[in-house]
């Protein structure tokens, strides 16, 4: 059981909008900045959001982050086939002392 | 060219030790906090450890605390993850990230991983 809660899967169709949630606690996503990653298995993840709602450079601004009292959000627009990956948020959580990520999305553009 | 490169994977007995090290190219390592995450064979993300920048902080998630250790060379851009007592549940895809802020305490994202190496443990 993952401390932060993503939801197993989620779909949409080419071009239209998706949104992952994770919902954690006060002592994790309540007080802490959340980052969002993309994720192949077997691949190197790649940092997508960082500090909740901040994008590194070279990630399109099709990817959106929020964060709302002990939820978070990830956006992301205008799908691409190439976006079918698995997705994970994470942060710190300060009474287990650990970084917890959630349990992963799947992510399937139809 | 920013570059984490990870190695020492491999098959292990049930309780035995293996050492990984990872790497580190084309950034001031002893500035950030380094983190392990593994992802075991159809699971997700999993962060294993992480260390400060001087290696002054130590973290690890609760399986690992007395079976692992996270160490770094700072003179030679390398971190480390001892394990011993391995388990057939530490079978993973190991993982070494670097944090995306200069000077934190602890980690606060990645942004940099490695390409991971496989540590299998089977009798």
């Amino acid at each position: 059981q993952s401390v932060l809660t993503q939801p197993p899967s989620v779909s949409a169709a080419p071009g239209q909008k998706v949104t992952i949630s994770c919902s954690g606690s006060s002592s994790n996503i309540g007080n802490n900045y959340v980052s969002w990653y993309h994720h192949l298995p077997g691949t190197a993840p790649t940092l997508l959001i960082y500090d909740s709602n901040r994008r590194p450079s070279g990630i399109p601004d099709r990817f959106s982050g929020s964060k709302s009292g002990t939820s978070a959000t990830l956006g992301i627009t205008g799908l691409q086939s190439g976006d079918e990956a698995n997705y994970y948020c994470g942060t710190w959580d300060n009474s287990l002392n650990v970084w917890v990520f959630g349990g992963g999305t799947k992510l399937t553009v139809l | 060219e920013v570059r984490l490169v990870e190695s020492g994977g491999g098959l292990v007995q049930p309780g035995g030790s293996l050492s990984l090290a990872c790497a580190a190219s084309g950034f001031t390592f002893s500035g950030y906090v380094m983190t392990w995450v593994r992802q075991a064979p159809g699971k997700g993300l999993e962060w294993v450890s992480g260390i400060s920048g001087s290696g002054s902080f130590t973290y690890y998630v609760d399986y690992v605390k007395g079976r692992f250790t996270i160490s770094r060379d700072n003179s030679k851009n390398t971190l480390y993850l001892q394990m011993k007592s391995l388990r057939a549940e530490d079978t993973a895809l190991y993982y070494c990230a670097k944090d995306k802020f200069f000077g934190s305490g602890s980690p606060d994202g990645f942004d940099v991983w490695g390409q991971g190496t496989m540590v299998t443990v089977s009798s």
